[in-house]
């Protein structure tokens, strides 16, 4: 099956300062990659939508500027965590479809823990 | 609009028994329907997927589902329970928003397997 990374796929990071956490697509292009957030024992809450050459699409609810996606190339998508606070410590997955299947390949997670 | 709800947020069998996982899901057109595990700590693996082909569909390590439209169901099932399949179990509807599929995840259950 398609391979989805994650990187890193732990960081511990002091409250104010930015993290990147990089989603690539190893053995396919992916026009599309989405976000998601998960909550201790929670299920996933969809973040957004990355789009490659174009903006992000965003859920309602979830701040743009706090979280900044960034789709370079059709293998890798990036998140930022900006100015982070305690309570954006979470795990943050991505997850890409192969072609135009509505199957989606996960990424295997980036546990992220703000101080 | 699409929705699923997973009808019980814990399940616990014992080794070798019969694991049933339940999921109701609500569509406005003929959905597609996943399963997938994900182990702690981990990223997310498919189990299954039906969609619009047979109604009993086949996945990885021995897992089955039973797509029911009458009930609007999708249970997941295992014939005999391991050690290994303790993890959580979602269920899953693609629903297609805005020019491309999203995933809309259930709740979650939580599957223990005790010796």
């Amino acid at each position: 099956g398609a391979v989805v990374s994650q990187h890193p796929s732990r960081v511990i990071c002091k409250s104010g300062t930015s993290v990147k956490i990089e989603c690539r697509s190893l053995d396919f292009q992916a026009t599309t990659m989405f976000w998601y957030r998960q909550f201790p024992k929670k299920s996933l809450m969809l973040m957004a939508t990355s789009n490659e050459g174009s903006k992000a699409t965003y859920e309602q609810g979830v701040e743009k500027d706090k979280f900044l996606i960034n789709h370079a190339s059709l293998t890798l998508s990036t998140l930022t965590v900006t100015s982070a606070h305690p309570e954006d410590s979470s795990f943050y997955i991505c997850s890409a479809p192969v072609g135009s299947t509505d199957t989606q390949y996960f990424g295997p997670g980036t546990r992220l823990t703000v101080l | 609009a699409q929705s699923v709800t997973q009808l019980d947020s814990h399940v616990s069998v014992s080794e070798g028994t019969p694991v049933l996982l339940r999921c109701n899901y609500s569509s406005s057109y003929s959905p597609s329907l996943f399963w997938y595990v994900q182990h702690p700590n981990k990223g997310l693996q498919l189990l299954l997927k039906y969609t619009s082909a047979a109604t009993l569909v086949k996945g990885i390590n021995g897992f089955e589902a039973e797509f029911k439209k009458s009930e609007t169901s999708f249970h997941l099932t295992k014939p005999s329970a391991h050690m290994s399949d303790a993890a959580e179990y979602f269920c899953v509807v693609s629903g297609f928003r805005g020019g491309y599929n999203k995933l809309i995840f259930g709740a979650g259950t939580r599957l223990a397997v005790h010796p």
